[in-house]
């Protein structure tokens, strides 16, 4: 069966400082990826998602990116946080059939003070 | 015009009783519909994928009207552990954009 990890659970990061999330699915290959955030009482936005290794489509300008280095990897990163970037951020893999549901990794809650 | 509406709710029921959400999307070329539930502050859980004859899971019944361009889901005989929001997917093949959309959700309070 398929997995999904996703971590860290909960990150507490200051202002201006680099953040790494990282996101491995099991049991599938070629996987799509994603990138959702959901700010508080909100509902979800889709950052990014990728359809193979090192193909990245970006939704919204940000200071986010994101990257695949491998087929089951896939990385969201920041140079320097924004308050703004506070939120709960969601990995989610699918297959590429256009029937196909999202299943979702637990979540990162990301804390900017 | 948002591409998935939903009302937000809360939809507040007692216990044993059916309710129901609508779901209305502008995208007449989508091809695949589902509904997710999400717990507070947990990750977004599939409930059942949509299809156009319509499908039941238990208690949960979904309905595709592609005329209209929506989609529901009814909830039979609720369960205090139904309380939830309850989320419209749709997968707009026709974009290129391999993406779902997800609507901003409806929220169901479900009380003894």
């Amino acid at each position: 069966s398929q997995t999904i990890h996703q971590w860290p659970a909960t990150l507490v990061q200051p202002v201006g400082s680099p953040l790494s999330l990282e996101c491995t699915v099991e049991g599938t290959s070629n996987p799509n990826l994603y990138w959702y955030r959901q700010a508080a009482g909100r509902g979800l936005q889709l950052l990014f998602y990728s359809v193979g290794i090192g193909q990245i489509s970006s939704e919204v300008p940000q200071n986010l990116s994101a990257s695949r280095p491998q087929d089951r990897q896939f990385i969201l990163s920041s140079k320097k946080l924004l308050l703004s970037d506070s939120g709960f951020y969601l990995c989610a893999w699918r297959r590429s059939s256009y029937n196909s549901p999202l299943h979702f990794g637990n979540g990162t809650r990301l804390t900017v003070t | 015009r948002k591409e998935v509406e939903q009302d937000p709710g809360p939809f507040n029921v007692p216990e044993g009783a059916t309710v129901a959400f609508n779901c209305t999307y502008s995208n007449s070329a989508s091809q695949s519909f589902f509904w997710y539930r999400q717990d507070c502050r947990k990750e977004p859980k599939l409930l059942m994928s949509v299809y156009s004859s319509g499908n039941e899971d238990g208690r949960f019944t979904a309905q595709l009207n592609r005329a209209s361009q929506y989609i529901s889901l009814l909830i039979r005989d609720s369960k205090l552990s139904d309380s939830a929001t309850y989320l419209c997917v749709v997968n707009e093949s026709d974009t290129g954009r391999r993406a779902l959309t997800f609507g901003s959700g409806t929220r169901l309070q479900v009380q003894p």
